[in-house]
């Protein structure tokens, strides 16, 4: 099994901010990496997949980046939509793994 | 429109048996694998199940292997989750997600969830 550990737990901000959202793995794997957006009551989206690609239709604010066990989403100036909760999941191997989740509320 | 909906959620006792079902609609459903994920009330997200797009490989996470049973018919584009021996800790919301049409792994549409509550 592949450990996540996602941080931090909850991040308060202001719109406008530029935030950084960090996941870490027990072990590589390389950049089968997903990070979703999840809204109360919602379905989660899906943001950013292979680490750093751009779902089609997400914001260009949004960006991913690392490879191995180091990965980080980014928003680059929070807007008063972005406020929610964010999951990274790896799929590289099964079980299938997501971290404990990221609550982004306003400051 | 690309859709997914899933129906069989309810109130069961523990020990108890439910299956659900999700119906997909607007693409291909034979080409694609397909995910069961849980949510608990107030917790994070759960993978719980995936099959291949022929059934060929199927997977579940160590909490409900044994119990639970996924399936899909291809003809009727539906896939199902049998759900037996219920406990409490199976309460959650179920999504039925598509994976992406690139990425093997990485649920990319999801329908809006159906309850299971378990309780006596």
């Amino acid at each position: 099994v592949i450990w996540m550990t996602q941080s931090p737990s909850l991040l308060s901000a202001s719109t406008g901010d530029r935030v950084t959202i960090s996941c870490r793995m027990s072990q590589g794997i390389s950049s089968y990496l997903a990070w979703y957006q999840q809204k109360p009551g919602k379905a989660p989206e899906l943001l950013i997949y292979a680490a750093s690609t751009l779902q089609s239709g997400v914001p260009s604010r949004f960006s991913g980046s690392g490879s191995g066990t180091d990965f980080t989403l980014t928003i680059s100036c929070l807007q008063s939509e972005d406020f929610a909760t964010y999951y990274c999941q790896q799929y590289y191997s099964f079980p299938r793994t997501f971290g404990q989740g990221t609550k982004v509320e306003i400051k | 429109e690309v859709q997914l909906v899933e129906s069989g959620g309810g109130l069961v006792k523990p020990g108890g048996s439910l299956r659900l079902s999700c119906a997909a609609s607007g693409f291909t459903f034979s080409s694609y694998s397909m995910n069961w994920v849980r949510q608990a009330p107030g917790k994070g997200l759960e993978w719980v199940s995936s099959i291949s797009s022929s059934s060929s490989y199927i997977y579940y996470a160590d909490s409900v292997k044994g119990r639970f049973t996924i399936s899909r018919d291809n003809a009727k584009n539906s896939l199902y989750l049998q759900m037996n021996s219920l406990r409490a800790e199976d309460t959650a919301v179920y999504y039925c997600a598509r994976d992406h049409p690139l990425i093997v792994g990485a649920p990319h549409v999801w329908g809006q969830g159906t309850t299971v509550t378990v309780s006596s």
